[in-house]
């Protein structure tokens, strides 16, 4: 079991430009969560997907979206990058939306220029 | 809105000593995990406590949780070197499995 995946591990960007990140949640898990995690912060809730819809999100502007495919995959889009989107983005998968389990992935590092 | 505070936030210990981090939250749950962060890396799973009175131990640290006082503790014993991270205590919804994080306690152990 290869757990949780992230992609990419670092990219940089420029501000203005839109960018997107990849997770693949633990085997025979459907939720996926996403967490942005500001450099010496606690991460902070954006989002959580499950049956390929946004059931929660945290306070997040609406630049920040996401998607959940079939194999509940996950990807997070971040559109007109600013600065402050400057962080490490992780992801989390459970085995349901109830469940207290929590994996967390490697992350992916983000930084705006 | 749930709030979970941490403390201390820095916390610089001898090797060989005890100390204790707090983690207290503001609304009912009974899901409380601690994690270990290392610079630069994701977030490592140490305990996951589920119900009042919980206590959890591995290796030097001891986890334990009150969920009356809204109050988790994560203990540490006789610390060594590698045990210098950042830990953090989160909250999950207690029908769901969204976490809210406090802000982490900057742990550094000198010989």
């Amino acid at each position: 079991d290869a757990g949780v995946t992230q992609s990419p591990t670092h990219l940089i960007k420029t501000r203005g430009q839109q960018v997107t990140l990849r997770c693949s949640p633990k085997s025979g898990h459907d939720t996926v969560s996403w967490y942005q995690q500001a450099l010496g912060q606690g991460p902070q809730f954006i989002f959580q997907y499950y049956e390929e819809e946004e059931r929660q999100r945290g306070n997040f502007p609406d630049r920040f979206s996401g998607h959940q495919f079939p194999n509940y995959s996950s990807e997070l889009n971040v559109n007109a990058l600013l600065l402050g989107d400057s962080a490490l983005y992780l992801c989390a998968s459970s085995p349901s939306h109830t469940s207290y389990e929590q994996y967390f992935g490697p992350g992916t590092r983000l930084t705006v220029t | 809105e749930l709030k979970v505070e941490q403390n201390p936030l820095f916390l610089s210990m001898q090797e060989g000593k005890n100390y204790t981090i707090y983690c207290n939250y503001s609304t009912t749950s009974d899901r409380l995990y601690w994690y270990r962060q290392d610079p630069g890396k994701s977030l490592e799973s140490l305990f996951v406590l589920l119900s009042n009175g919980a206590v959890k131990q591995e290796g030097r640290l001891m986890a334990s949780l009150d969920t009356k006082a809204r109050l988790s503790t994560l203990h540490i014993t006789a610390a060594v070197h590698d045990l210098s991270a950042t830990y953090f205590c989160a909250v999950g919804e207690t029908s769901g499995s969204r976490l809210t994080f406090g802000e982490g306690t900057q742990l550094t152990v000198n010989p």
